[in-house]
C-alpha cells in the first residue's frame, strides 16, 4: 500500500476552488511535487518543491505543505483542469521515489 | 528544448525480457545533478516508479522489482536504456522515462512507450 494517500476523487464547480491532499507518512524531511495527466497523456509537473510552479503552469495552481500533509490548490477551475492528480516524494531514507494512488478532478 | 522518448517493443511474451531506451535531447546527463528516472503506470492504475540512474552512474531501484530490474546510461548517445526481466502479462502497460534536474520532481516526460505482456 501506498504511503502517500490521496483522496480517489475530488468534484468542483467551475469558477470554485480545488484542494487536492496528499498525506505522508514514515519520512523525515521531504518536498513534494504535483503532476497533473490528462487521459492518453504524459504526466506533467505543475507544482515542484512543495510550492514552486513552473513555467508555463498558470498562478491559478499552487502547493503547499505542513507537517505530514501537501495539498494542491487549483483556483477558478476550468473544464481544462480535470484530469487525474499524482503526489510524489523521494524518500531519502530508503533511496525510492513514491506517488500516490492519484485523484481524480471532476469538473462538474 | 528538452525532450525523452522511449521506444521498444509493443509485445513481448511471458517469460521474456523488456528492453526500453529512453532517448534524450535538449540536455546531458553527464552534467552534475542531472538524472532520469523510469514511471510505468498499469491499466487505470497509478503511477508506479521504477528506477533512476545519475550523472555519476549512482542507481536507483523500486523494491519491489530490484530483483528484475537493470538500468544504465550511454552518454554519448543520450540514451538511458532499462531492462526487466520475465515479463508478466500484469507488467502490461505505459513505461515513462523522465528528467530530474537540480529539484527531485520529473519535470520533462517522454510520451511514453505501451508494453503489453502476452
Amino acid at each position: 500500500s501506498s504511503v502517500l494517500t490521496q483522496p480517489p476523487s475530488v468534484a468542483v464547480a467551475p469558477g470554485q476552488t480545488a484542494t487536492i491532499t496528499c498525506a505522508i507518512n514514515n519520512f523525515g524531511r521531504f518536498s513534494v511535487h504535483w503532476y497533473q495527466q490528462k487521459p492518453g497523456q504524459a504526466p506533467v509537473m505543475v507544482v515542484y518543491d512543495d510550492s514552486d510552479r513552473p513555467s508555463g503552469i498558470p498562478d491559478r495552481f499552487s502547493g503547499s505543505h505542513s507537517g505530514n500533509t501537501a495539498t494542491l490548490t487549483i483556483n477558478r477551475v476550468e473544464a481544462g483542469d480535470e484530469a487525474d492528480y499524482y503526489c510524489q516524494v523521494w524518500d531519502f531514507t530508503r533511496d525510492q521515489g513514491m506517488f500516490g494512488g492519484g485523484t481524480k478532478l471532476t469538473v462538474l | 528544448q528538452v525532450t525523452l522518448k522511449e521506444s521498444g517493443p509493443a509485445l513481448v511474451k511471458p517469460t521474456q525480457t523488456l528492453t526500453l531506451t529512453c532517448t534524450f535531447s535538449g540536455f546531458s546527463l553527464s552534467t552534475t545533478g542531472m538524472r532520469v528516472n523510469w514511471v510505468r503506470q498499469t491499466p487505470g492504475q497509478a503511477l508506479e516508479w521504477l528506477a533512476r540512474i545519475d550523472w555519476d552512474d549512482d542507481k536507483f531501484y523500486t523494491t519491489s522489482l530490484r530483483t528484475r530490474l537493470t538500468v544504465s546510461k550511454d552518454t554519448s548517445k543520450d540514451q538511458v536504456v532499462l531492462t526487466m526481466t520475465n515479463m508478466d502479462p500484469v507488467d502490461t502497460g505505459t513505461y515513462f522515462c523522465a528528467r530530474t534536474y537540480g529539484s527531485y520532481a520529473m519535470d520533462v516526460w517522454g510520451p511514453g512507450a505501451t508494453v503489453t505482456v502476452s
